[in-house]
């Protein structure tokens, strides 16, 4: 079974530009997570998808991040314009849903930004 | 809200020693523990989980955790490290009915040869 995948990898971008990742859940799983992980620290939830619909992005920086998954499927993070602080792994997991039971997440291989 | 604490940040221990990472976590509600592993350019890998039932946790790789209400805690062990352990370890919490992960700042075990 394939897992998580993401793309780039990484990221080279300055200050103020503009970036895109893309991540392809594993297949069935209706819940799509987006994690900033800054070095040092922890992964941090930015945005959690049920299918298409968001379930929490209360730690997303609504001026500058924004988060898509249109078809339920795939989903892409932009981040627009950049800020030094943005450097980070940020990586992408899926579960099969959400609901009072527990689901494991698994995550995908990350993309490393870092911004000039 | 949820936290979680690793005391250590970095552990060196050499190849055949038996290692301890060390976890503690708050909450005002019950909740489910994990530790992942991250070796280096790649993403998380499950270990273990507690959700429920026997407080000794047994996960891949030869290691282990005991939950312990009372502390708070919910320590990593493994008798005898070998140097494919060498990687970065997150203890990480979730309310019970949610499923929102919250990671402690990882916790860096190098292997020594």
């Amino acid at each position: 079974e394939a897992g998580v995948a993401q793309s780039p990898r990484y990221k080279i971008i300055e200050k103020r530009q503009s970036v895109a990742f893309w991540c392809n859940p594993i297949s069935g799983h209706a819940t799509l997570y987006w994690y900033q992980q800054i070095l040092g620290q922890g992964p941090k939830l930015l945005i959690q998808f049920q299918n298409n619909g968001v379930v929490d992005d209360s730690q997303l920086p609504k001026d500058r991040f924004s988060a898509e998954r249109l078809k339920g499927v795939d989903s892409t993070l932009k981040i627009q314009p950049a800020k030094l602080e943005d450097s980070a792994v940020y990586l992408c997991a899926s579960s099969l849903r959400t609901d009072n039971s527990y689901n494991e997440q698994f995550f995908g291989p990350g993309t490393r930004l870092t911004v000039l | 809200a949820q936290s979680v604490t690793q005391l250590d940040s970095q552990v060196p221990v050499f190849e055949e020693a038996p290692v301890e990472l060390r976890c503690n976590y708050s909450s005002s509600v019950s909740v489910y523990l994990f530790w992942y592993v991250q070796y280096p350019n790649q993403g998380l890998q499950l270990l273990l989980k507690y959700l429920s039932g026997s407080t000794l946790v047994k996960g891949i790789n030869g290691f282990e955790a005991e939950f312990n209400k009372s502390q708070t805690s919910f320590h990593l062990r493994k008798p005898s490290v070998h140097i494919s352990d060498t990687a970065e370890y997150f203890c990480a919490v979730i309310k019970t009915g949610a499923n929102n992960l919250f990671f402690g700042t990882g916790t860096r075990l190098t292997v020594i040869p």
